[in-house]
């Protein structure tokens, strides 16, 4: 059973700064790496989305990096903003017993960025 | 991409009844995905709806309690049953391509039960 961490659970910066939030996963068997924004009692915003096959994608502002065989991804944001301060969650397609097309999901990072 | 809406977008509802959401999808799909995220809590996959087949439910899942349609391709309903406090959550619809798509969420459905 696919298992997916994220860390840290919270991170408080002031605006400006560069940060990194972690995703690790047990099962390297995936088809893809999503990474998600939610705004508290909104729905989920796609940010990023890494084939199994690729290595990073970028987004303006927003990197992602994805090591397969060592389970893990990383999402970079650069000079962050207070509009950035929300729950991003990694969600992981695929994985050991797990069919293609349902994801499992990390419990988040809460991020506040702070004027 | 995928525009998904849902209904209601929030309910308080008595213990004992029972509520029915609705997902729609601006394309064609095959999978169609439930989710409930708990308070404070991430997303757990409740089942999957796939058009033309019963749905497949999640370990901890079972049918009666949420009984799942999926008459068409743009279109399925999530029905949480007899319904208890601890059902009070975010039920969340999504659809995504099989294997190499990206996934996409509705806005999600905010269900308190008293």
């Amino acid at each position: 059973k696919q298992e997916v961490t994220q860390i840290p659970a919270a991170l408080s910066v002031p605006e400006g700064e560069n940060l990194v939030l972690n995703c690790s996963f047990t099962d390297s068997a995936i088809y893809n790496l999503q990474w998600f924004r939610q705004d508290p009692g909104k729905g989920l915003t796609s940010l990023l989305l890494i084939q199994s096959s690729q290595r990073e994608q970028t987004s303006g502002r927003l990197n992602a990096s994805l090591d397969k065989s060592s389970g893990r991804s990383t999402l970079y944001i650069a000079a962050s903003q207070p509009g950035d301060s929300a729950t991003y969650l990694c969600a992981v397609e695929g994985g050991l017993n797990t069919n293609a097309g349902k994801s499992t999901f990390g419990d988040g990072t809460t991020l506040t960025v702070k004027p | 991409s995928a525009v998904i809406s849902q209904k209601p977008s929030r309910d308080i509802c008595q213990r004992g009844t029972s509520l029915t959401i609705q997902c729609q999808v601006d394309s064609q799909v095959t999978m169609m995905f439930w989710y409930r995220q708990q308070p404070g809590q991430s997303l757990t996959l409740i089942a999957t709806a796939n058009q033309g087949s019963e749905a497949t439910y999640e370990s901890g899942f079972v049918i009666d309690k949420f009984p799942i349609s999926r008459p068409n391709l743009t279109f399925s309903t999530l029905t949480v049953s007899n319904m208890s406090p601890e059902d009070s959550s975010i039920y969340l619809c999504s659809v995504g391509l099989t294997g190499a798509g990206e996934q996409y969420f509705g806005p999600g459905t905010r269900l308190t039960v008293t």
